[in-house]
């Protein structure tokens, strides 16, 4: 069973600076998809990025990126130029390909940016 | 573009109730997913419908159970209302095409209390 870990339960960062956010996850597939979601208060699970296993390109959306590192199973969140609106849970999820929507979730991060 | 719809946002049940939660997809998206996140927790895979027929499940007992509709939209009905229950329920909507990972998008949840 593939399981997903995020070992940092908050965080907190200043406005205008960087922050990473870790997640490692556990699976025997080769053919997977990983993403980045945001939580904010108002609850709605808003997609960051996503991911495909196969591509050794890191994906980048806007002051977002990742670092996925295939062999270590890890894919960790990059936050450029952190702004107030960035304060959520991010939760970082695990889909196979070929699944039935089965996306597997990490306990979540809280980020939270100070003025 | 219309997102995610659900309804209603809030809910609170007695032990033993049964329960109706209802989703829209977002426009052209023929598939809803269903989540349990209780709190403090990253979601739980429910199932999904796609064609009008449940697709996937995960580990939740039978009387979670659902509909989807030609129009796309679904329910979530849960029977015999337990403590345990209480959580936000996320529907999820997406666009199926063969076995490519669909991403997600997510509606705001009902937050359910069952008392």
């Amino acid at each position: 069973a593939q399981t997903v870990t995020q070992s940092q339960p908050e965080m907190s960062v200043q406005e205008a600076e960087t922050v990473t956010l870790s997640c490692t996850y556990d699976t025997s597939e080769s053919n997977y998809y990983l993403f980045w979601y945001k939580q904010p208060p108002s609850r709605q699970m808003i997609l960051v990025i996503r991911q495909e296993a196969y591509k050794q390109q890191n994906a980048t959306e806007n002051r977002f990126s990742v670092n996925f590192q295939k062999a270590a199973k890890s894919f960790s969140l990059k936050i450029s130029d952190s702004q107030l609106g960035d304060t959520a849970m991010y939760f970082c999820a695990f889909m196979r390909r070929g699944s039935q929507g089965n996306l597997i979730f990490g306990k979540g991060t809280k980020l939270s940016v100070k003025p | 573009e219309t997102g995610v719809t659900q309804s209603p946002t809030h809910l609170i049940k007695t032990r033993g109730q049964q329960v109706t939660l209802r989703c829209s997809s977002q426009s052209g998206h023929n598939t809803v997913s269903w989540y349990q996140q209780a709190l403090g927790q990253g979601p739980q895979f429910i199932f999904q419908y796609y064609r009008e027929e449940e697709n996937g499940r995960g580990n939740f007992p039978p009387r979670f159970s659902g509909l989807q509709f030609p129009n796309y939209s679904s329910e979530l009905n849960v029977n015999a209302l337990e403590l345990d229950d209480s959580a936000l329920y996320l529907c999820a909507s997406s666009l199926k095409v063969g076995l490519a990972a669909e991403t997600q998008y997510f509606g705001p949840g009902t937050r359910l209390l069952v008392l």
